[in-house]
């Protein structure tokens, strides 16, 4: 099992230029989630997603769209870049959002740059 | 507001025990995790504490005091691999009646020789 992929590792970008993020999860997990982590803070929410074809708004979600068409995929889309969007990106998912069978499973991260 | 607070770095020697506390104030509450994340690395999960209590898993132990809104990470007998950094993360109810996880800043933790 390869857990969870993220595609790319790293990525820099020019401010208003677009892009997605790939995540793949081999784990058959219905939840999956969409974190940037910035020096010096925790992992912040981005999107959600609770199962195929449903997504949802998390913590901070401007300038981010998702996309979740099958089970195994979470895309995330940058339409217009800009610099404050420069972070570690990390994805994971999660077989359930309650008990101790909610324990997420992190891809490797993109670390993106915006100029 | 919800916030987690825990100490943004710690420095031990190898062979020690160093705590790493967590308290945490949030709207709603069913658990606290804690997560390890070596530098570059990505995070993975060490421990989740539902009840109050001590819950031990090899060298790691955690404990939670729901009255007291606070838990702690014990390490013990360190070694160099466990230089990273630790999250505590709450989780706590979201909309639709899901989840979710709220991470602490992290405290980084130094193993020295």
């Amino acid at each position: 099992n390869a857990g969870v992929t993220q595609t790319p590792k790293f990525r820099v970008l020019k401010t208003g230029q677009s892009m997605t993020l790939l995540c793949a999860q081999d784990m058959n997990h219905e939840y999956m989630y969409w974190y940037r982590q910035d020096p010096g803070m925790g992992l912040r929410l981005i999107h959600y997603s609770v199962g195929e074809g449903t997504t949802a708004k998390g913590e901070v979600p401007d300038g981010y769209n998702v996309s979740r068409l099958k089970k195994q995929n979470f895309l995330l889309g940058l339409e217009s870049a800009a610099p404050s969007q420069t972070s570690v990106y990390f994805c994971a998912s999660s077989y359930s959002t309650s008990g101790g069978t909610d324990t997420q499973y992190f891809g490797p991260g993109t670390r993106l740059t915006v100029l | 507001g919800q916030s987690l607070e825990q100490p943004s770095e710690v420095t031990a020697v190898e062979g020690a025990i160093v705590q790493i506390n967590c308290t945490y104030q949030t709207s709603g509450f069913y658990g606290l995790s804690w997560y390890q994340q070596h530098d570059g690395g990505a995070p993975t999960f060490l421990s989740y504490n539902g009840l109050d209590g001590l819950e031990e898993t090899g060298r790691f132990s955690s404990f939670l005091s729901r009255s007291d809104s606070y838990g702690y990470l014990l390490l013990q007998e360190l070694q160099m691999k466990d230089s990273a950094s630790y999250f505590c993360a709450v989780r706590s109810p979201f909309s639709g009646g899901y989840n979710k996880l709220i991470f602490g800043a992290g405290t980084r933790l130094a193993v020295h020789p």
